[in-house]
């Protein structure tokens, strides 16, 4: 099991584009929550999914969006993109009946808005 | 509002000395408390919890909620020590669940 995949592992966008990024959760997991992570700071909870919906989510505009796929994989999507979206996007994975419900991290995609 | 707090950015230690990062949290309900590492060039990984009490990698970490407190500690630090420690609150909104990270702590133990 490689554990919870992203990709790309690197993006460089321009502000007002839009982007996609990937998850792939690790074996077994039925939950995805991402998160942001800017320099110097922790992650910062984006929003979770299960069961293909949206159940909870941060303080985050609606630019952020988001999907769950039936095989639990997931994207995130932000649109309209300013300098201030330039962050380490990581993904996590967890199974919600799992006994602690531990949260699996992926390595991350960094983006950088230029 | 729920918080957690790194005071201390970076913490720099000799190998063989004792280790304590700090972490308060602010939550009003009974709070689930995490220690996740991140080595370098690795993805981050949980360390421990507070409900397993149990020591990783000679690390532990106590709960005290009357000063609001996880501070996790090492009798003796050792240079594979070296990495960011995030503290880390859940909160849960039904039956899914969210973590709240500090702004981390970075280790260095020198030889």
């Amino acid at each position: 099991d490689a554990g919870v995949t992203q990709s790309p592992t690197h993006l460089i966008k321009t502000r007002g584009q839009q982007v996609t990024l990937r998850c792939s959760p690790k074996s077994g997991h039925d939950t995805v929550s991402w998160y942001q992570q800017a320099l110097g700071q922790g992650p910062q909870f984006i929003f979770q999914y299960y069961e293909e919906e949206e159940r909870q989510r941060g303080n985050f505009p609606d630019r952020f969006s988001g999907h769950q796929f039936p095989n639990y994989s997931s994207e995130l999507n932000v649109n309209a993109l300013l300098l201030g979206d330039s962050a380490l996007y990581l993904c996590a994975s967890s199974f919600i009946g799992g006994a602690g419900n531990e949260q699996f991290f992926g390595p991350g995609t960094r983006l950088t808005v230029l | 509002a729920q918080r957690v707090t790194q005071p201390e950015k970076l913490l720099s230690v000799f190998k063989g000395a004792p280790v304590e990062l700090k972490c308060n949290y602010s939550y009003s309900g009974s709070p689930e408390l995490f220690w996740y590492v991140q080595y370098s060039r690795q993805r981050l990984q949980l360390l421990l919890r507070h409900i397993s009490r149990e020591s990783i990698k000679g690390f532990t970490a106590d709960l005290n909620k009357g000063e609001t407190s996880f501070h996790l500690k090492k009798p003796f630090a050792q240079e594979e020590d070296s990495a960011m420690y995030y503290c880390a609150l859940r909160f849960y909104g039904g039956a899914t669940n969210k973590l709240i990270f500090g702004t981390g702590t970075l280790l260095a133990v020198q030889p």
